[in-house]
Formats: C-alpha cells, structure tokens, sequence
C-alpha cells in the first residue's frame, strides 16, 4: 500500500531562514508526489507536484520541493521564510489502484517567528 | 477561475435534523470529492464522484447520502448525525476522473459542522 510519513508534527523556523519540511514515501511503482498547505480555517491549497522529468519542482509562493529517487523522498523548502508561511502542511502521494485518490501525510506545522 | 465554493460556511444541526452542504465548481472539472477533516489532522476522503458517477464510496455510514446533479454541483445531504460526525467537511475538484492522478485537487474553504 502507498504511503507517505511526515516525521516532524511541527518545524520552527526563524523568519528569513531557509526551511524545510520532510516528506519520506512508499510506494510500489513511480509516485506522484503532492505538496498542499492549510491556512487556519481555510481548506487546502496546492503548492506543487512532481509527476517526472526534473527532479527539482518549483511551486507557488517561492516553496520548491526535490524529489530524491535513492531515499524516497520530497522535502519541501523556501530559501527564505516568512511569518506569513506560519501554516499546516501536507504530503501527499497519488493511490496507485485509484489514481484519483490521494493518500495524505499527518501533516507538518510550521512555525515561522519574526 | 480556480475556485471551489462551498455553502453555507457554518453549520449547527441537531441529531434528528435533515439538512445539506453544497459545493460548486466551474472549472470544467469532471471529478469531484467529499472530504472530512478533524482539527489539525488530514482529510479523510469519504467519496468520489467521476463524470458525475459515483467512483469511490469510503465506507462512509449512510447518514451521508452524496448527490452530483450536473458537472458543477456536488451535494452531501445530511440526516440523523452524531456528535462525533462534527469536523470540517472540504469539496474538491480536479481536472482527472480516470486513474491517472496526474492532476491536482482544488479544495474549497469548507464547511464547520457541529451536530449537537
């Protein structure tokens, strides 16, 4: 079965600092890897995704995400973080049985401070 | 237009009361789903709907009766809930009703439902 692990509950990070959010992934075939992040209140946003080709992916609001074959994983990464980035974020890998389906991760709280 | 609508925004009901959520897309997207959420936990699928065919039913308990009239409007109708049933209910659309899952979900701003 598919799957995907985000081993940290929350990631604190001062504004202006490069973060990072892990995102480790199991699955039987070629994955389809999904970043989404949820402002308080809000439902979720798409930020980007890695279906092939480069394995550095360029999403909204200056995040990015490497897709690393050898160790399974898609972190996901902004240069310098904002106060505004403060969200829960969420890892997501296609089913392969039913495509349209997403399994999720338990998902990341990041923290940003000024 | 990438948005996703979802009415009415808060929802207080009863144990025996009848009411329904509504979600509208106008993306041209031919998949649709039903999610539930808990507070900071991720959504749980609860159904799929692919050219307005129902595709994935997760075992939800039939006090949930999905509805999808046309291509851009998805029901979820609501009927003798318990307390427990209280979450965040999100909608989402994408461009991809087949298998493939190449396509992202966009998800509307959802729900708050408490059933007292």
């Amino acid at each position: 079965a598919q799957s995907v692990a985000q081993p940290e509950d929350q990631v604190n990070v001062a504004e202006g600092n490069p973060l990072t959010v892990k995102c480790t992934y199991s699955v039987s075939g070629n994955p389809y890897l999904f970043w989404y992040v949820q402002y308080p209140n809000r439902g979720l946003q798409f930020l980007l995704k890695y279906i092939t080709g480069d394995n550095l992916v360029k999403g909204s609001y200056g995040f990015e995400a490497e897709f690393n074959k050898s160790q399974t994983s898609f972190h996901l990464k902004k240069p310098s973080a904002l106060v505004s980035d403060s969200a829960l974020y969420f890892c997501a890998v296609r089913d392969m049985e039913y495509g349209n389906k997403l399994v999720f991760g338990a998902g990341t709280i990041l923290r940003v401070k000024s | 237009d990438t948005e996703v609508t979802q009415t009415p925004k808060h929802l207080v009901m009863g144990m025996t009361n009848k009411k329904s959520l509504k979600c509208e897309q106008h993306m041209g997207h031919r998949a649709m789903y039903w999610y539930k959420q808990k507070a900071k936990k991720p959504p749980e699928l609860m159904f799929v709907y692919s050219y307005e065919k129902l595709s994935i039913n997760e075992s939800v308990p039939s006090r949930f009766s999905p509805e999808c009239p046309n291509s851009s409007l998805l029901n979820l109708h609501l009927h003798a809930l318990q307390p427990e049933d209280s979450a965040l209910y999100l909608c989402a659309s994408s461009q991809d009703p087949g298998t493939a899952g190449l396509y992202e979900q966009y998800f509307g701003p959802g729900t708050r439902l408490t059933v007292t």
